[in-house]
């Protein structure tokens, strides 16, 4: 199974400031990555599929990039409610595996 | 609109089986793939099998001999079942359907506890 390491774990920051979260594939998933968001109590939601697009709805702060094996989320300009934890999931062998998250706290 | 919700037992005891529901509206189980995903409490989110569009299934490696995932077309329902629940398989179990790729639409989730 492709294993996804994702990091840091944790990251705390300011408003206002621009984030990145990274995501480490164990093999080539061929921009097969999707990144969600998810506030306790809820849901995940999608906020970027095929590595780089942004799914309807989802701020342009949002951005995903990446190929091959190593693919980041970045924030621009961090709002409060971005205050929540992201996971990185790879679909590319129909085995379908997630990182193990990063919990985002404002600074 | 799309719409998934999940439906179950809540209290399930050690060793007994886990039966879920997820009943879909919005579009057909003919036509979409239907997927479960779990997530321990606090802790992060695992895929654990899916049923195809086709009837065909597919489960994750660490799930596959207790898990069996079935489905009724004609109520847009898909049935997941466990056995030989253990108080680490506690936590929230959600159903989701893909769009262009990754999980678009999801169940609001059911949290399933075992405990004696």
């Amino acid at each position: 199974d492709i294993r996804m390491t994702q990091s840091p774990a944790s990251l705390s920051a300011s408003l206002g400031e621009t984030v990145n979260i990274e995501c480490l594939a164990s093999e080539d998933i061929y921009s097969d990555l999707a990144w969600y968001q998810q506030k306790p109590g809820k849901s995940p939601q999608l906020l970027i599929y095929n590595a780089n697009s942004l799914q309807n709805g989802v701020p342009s702060r949002f951005s995903g990039s990446g190929s091959g094996t190593q693919y980041s989320l970045k924030i621009n300009s961090l709002q409060s409610e971005d205050v929540a934890t992201y996971f990185c999931q790879q679909y590319n062998n129909y085995l379908w595996t997630f990182g193990g998250g990063t919990k985002l706290e404002l600074k | 609109q799309v719409q998934l919700t999940e439906s179950g037992p809540g209290l399930v005891h050690p060793s007994e089986t886990l039966s879920l529901t997820c009943t879909v509206s919005g579009f057909s189980l003919t036509g979409y793939s239907v997927y479960w995903v779990r997530q321990p409490s606090g802790k992060g989110l695992e895929w654990m099998g899916r049923m195809r569009y086709n009837g065909d299934t597919s489960y994750n490696s660490a799930l596959k001999s207790r898990l069996s995932i079935s489905r009724d077309t004609s109520k847009n329902q898909v049935f997941l079942k466990m056995n030989s629940l253990q108080t680490d398989d506690t936590g929230t179990y959600y159903c989701t359907r893909a769009r262009t790729g990754g999980f678009a639409y999801w169940g609001q989730g059911t949290l399933v506890t075992v405990s004696s």
